[in-house]
């Protein structure tokens, strides 16, 4: 399974674009990268999934370059109800093999 | 539709009970997953199942048991309770192959 590796911790104000990258070095063919959010004293929700290039929905993007050994999550224009924690996963499509694998994360604060 | 249903939400035992953590998802998600959040960390994974009747150990197996009888529920038993126990636990299901897990609303145990 690909280890992860992202900040710690970020800061922004409201109105701003955050971008988290996530490392991923030993990615393999079949890993997806998947992006969940938590906020304190819940369990985390499904942000934004994909396997190559640019993901877009209404929450965030998703930016994979062509080696797909890191990710990057944009979060357009935050708000103070963006203040979470963001997890990156990696993950192989396997049926039988499927696990999933939290680091972290990263605890992004915004100011107003 | 209640999605992912954890109970109890809070539980306080000593130190060498047992007692099993109840889950249940009305989607009809053949992949279920139990994690472990201790606090300022990320979710570890401890058992997790790809269909009724199939689990597979996690990251911290050790301690804990499953079992999946049916599709819906997918109970988490402690064996013998330890203070190191004391933890947040987390449900969650997904249709399996895909990664957009569904978590439940979290147990908050204390080992004393």
């Amino acid at each position: 399974l690909a280890k992860t590796t992202q900040p710690i911790s970020m800061d922004s104000y409201e109105g701003q674009e955050v971008n988290i990258t996530c490392s991923h070095n030993n990615i393999a063919t079949n890993d997806y990268i998947t992006w969940y959010q938590q906020f304190p004293s819940q369990g985390p929700r499904f942000i934004i999934q994909g396997y190559k290039t640019k993901v877009t929905n209404e929450v965030a993007s998703l930016f994979i370059p062509a080696d797909r050994k890191s990710s990057t999550l944009s979060l357009p224009r935050v708000s103070l109800s963006d203040t979470a924690v963001y997890y990156c996963l990696v993950g192989d499509v396997s049926y039988n093999t499927d696990k999933l694998i939290f680091g972290t994360g990263t605890r992004l604060q915004v100011f107003p | 539709n209640a999605g992912v249903t954890q109970t109890p939400k809070f539980q306080v035992l000593k130190t060498g009970q047992s007692m099993t953590l109840q889950c249940a998802q009305d989607m009809n998600h053949e992949y279920m997953s139990w994690y472990r959040q201790d606090p300022g960390m990320g979710l570890r994974l401890i058992h997790y199942s790809v269909g009724a009747g199939i689990t597979d150990q996690g990251e911290v197996p050790n301690g804990y048991n499953v079992s999946r009888s049916t599709t819906e529920d997918f109970p988490l038993r402690l064996l013998s309770a330890a203070p190191s126990q004391t933890s947040v636990y987390f449900c969650a299901s997904s249709y399996g192959r895909r990664y957009e897990q569904y978590f439940g609303p979290g147990t908050r145990l204390t080992v004393t």
